[in-house]
C-alpha cells in the first residue's frame, strides 16, 4: 500500500490550494481516505473523509465551506482543495486511507504535503 | 482544542515500562473505540494501536493499551531508545460529530 501526495506549496493569504494522494497497492474504491493536517509543532487535526466509491464526503466543521475532497477513480486519486487561506493554515496535509470503513483509524499515511501561506 | 487530554511528557530509562494516559468523555472514549499513533520527528503518524487495544501486524507486543470508561492508556514495555516519539490517541466524538487527536504525549528515554 502507498499513498503518495504532490509537493509542497507556497500560498499567498486568500488563495486556494490543491493537494493530490495517488493511492496504489490496494482497492482504492474499498476504503475511506480521510484528510489530516499538523500545523508547526502542534497536534494532528483531522479534516474530513471521501468514500472513493460514491464521491460521499464528511467534513470537519471548522473547514465546511471551504475544503473540498474529491476524487478520480480511474487514477486512483483523492484531492483535497481549501480555500481561502490564511497564515494559520500554514501545516503539513497528509491523506490517510482507513482500515475498516467508518472504523476512523488510519493504517497507510502519505507523505505529507507542506503547505506555507504567506505574504 | 481537543476532548482528549494526555499528559504533554512521560519519561524513562532502557528496559523499563511507560504509560500514557488519555482522557474524554462519554460522548468520545466511552462509547467509540480509541486509536493510538506514534510519530517520529518529520515523518507522518503511525498506527500503533487500533480499536482500544488491537495491534496492527508488524507493532510488537510491548505495545499495548487499554480503555476503561472514559479514559484509555498506552504502555510501552521494555523502553528503547527508537521509542522516542510523540504519541498521539484519537477518537471519535458523537456530540461534536468529529474525529479528535489527543493533545499529545512526547515519550523521552533517558
Amino acid at each position: 500500500v502507498q499513498l503518495v501526495q504532490s509537493g509542497a506549496e507556497v500560498k499567498k493569504p486568500g488563495a486556494s490550494v490543491r493537494v493530490s494522494c495517488r493511492a496504489s497497492g490496494y482497492s482504492f474504491t474499498g476504503f475511506w481516505i480521510h484528510w489530516v493536517r499538523q500545523a508547526p509543532g502542534q497536534g494532528p487535526e483531522w479534516m474530513g473523509w471521501i468514500n472513493p466509491r460514491n464521491g460521499r464526503t464528511k467534513y470537519g466543521q471548522k473547514f465546511q465551506g471551504r475544503v473540498t475532497m474529491t476524487r478520480d477513480t480511474s487514477i486512483t486519486t483523492a484531492y483535497m482543495d481549501l480555500t481561502g487561506l490564511k497564515s494559520n493554515d500554514t501545516a503539513t496535509y497528509y491523506c490517510a486511507k482507513e482500515g475498516g470503513n467508518g472504523d476512523y483509524f488510519f493504517d497507510f499515511w502519505g507523505q505529507g504535503t507542506p503547505v506555507t501561506v504567506s505574504s | 482544542q481537543s476532548v482528549l487530554t494526555q499528559p504533554p511528557s512521560v519519561s524513562g530509562t532502557p528496559g523499563q515500562s511507560v504509560t500514557i494516559s488519555c482522557s474524554g468523555g462519554r460522548s468520545n472514549i466511552k462509547i467509540n473505540s480509541v486509536n493510538w499513533y506514534r510519530q517520529l520527528p518529520g515523518t507522518a503518524p503511525k498506527l500503533l494501536i487500533y480499536s482500544d487495544d488491537e495491534r496492527p501486524s508488524g507493532v510488537p507486543d510491548r505495545f499495548s493499551a487499554s480503555k476503561s470508561a472514559t479514559s484509555a492508556s498506552l504502555a510501552i514495555r521494555g523502553l528503547q531508545s527508537e521509542d522516542e516519539a510523540d504519541y498521539y490517541c484519537a477518537a471519535w466524538d458523537d456530540i461534536l460529530n468529529e474525529y479528535f487527536f489527543g493533545t499529545g504525549t512526547k515519550v523521552t528515554v533517558l
